[in-house]
């Protein structure tokens, strides 16, 4: 079974950064796009990067762009965003989600992880 | 970017009842477009793609329609654990973008 299993969560002030991670496992990690997608806080779901499976494209949400940053390591099976100048609108369940065969949906996800910004 | 209305915001039925969710965009999408379920605490999952295939393991009740800019999920009849969040999401243009979802309660 397709695994997803994020790190790197935590509380942090405003301003600072963090970086999370997404282990993944029992698929060909190197052949699938990847995404990050967020909620906050009893809200609905926000798209915020995407990453190509070679790793050569990304695309932002325009709430992030600028900020974050993500990447991919393929010989580790790790997809990794970098959260620098975090705002308290940042605070958010943070999961990683494959993309698809053939379509940007996103067929598995993690299980998510909190990234709480606050003073 | 495109916007996504979901309707109605919380639909209160009662088990082995019809549900009908609908997500309108604001402009037209073709047909890419996905449903997921989600349950408190837990990540959303993947209903229907590209408006009317259902995603892996996905039981026979859950069914979607539409194209262009007016799209339906259709629960034929709902069972205890149907009741969840619904969200719509767009992949045709960047960014992706979800509806803001709809609530199905129990009544």
């Amino acid at each position: 079974q397709v695994q997803l299993v994020e790190s790197g969560g935590g509380a942090v002030q405003p301003g600072r950064s963090l970086r999370l991670s997404c282990a993944a496992s029992t698929f060909t990690f190197s052949t699938y796009g990847m995404h990050w997608v967020r909620q906050a806080p009893g809200k609905g779901l926000e798209w915020v990067a995407a990453i190509s499976s070679g790793g050569s494209n990304e695309y932002y949400a325009d709430s992030v762009k600028g900020r974050f940053t993500i990447s991919r390591d393929n010989s580790k099976n790790t997809l990794s965003l970098e959260l620098n100048s975090l705002t308290t609108e940042d605070t958010a369940v943070y999961y990683c989600a494959r993309a698809a065969s053939g379509g940007t949906y996103f067929d598995y996800w993690g299980q998510g992880t909190l990234v709480t910004v606050s003073s | 970017e495109i916007v996504l209305t979901q309707s109605p915001a919380t639909l209160s039925l009662s088990p082995g009842e019809r549900a009908t969710l609908s997500c309108r965009t604001s402009q037209s999408i073709s047909s890419y477009l996905a449903w997921y379920q989600q349950k408190p605490g837990q990540a959303p999952r993947l209903l229907i793609y590209d408006a009317s295939n259902r995603a892996t393991g996905i039981p026979a009740r859950f069914s979607g329609s539409g194209s262009g800019t007016d799209f339906t999920l259709t629960i034929s009849s709902l069972e205890p654990e149907d009741f969840a969040v619904y969200y719509c999401q767009q992949r045709t243009s960047w960014p992706i973008t979800f509806g803001q979802g709809t609530r199905l309660e129990i009544k």
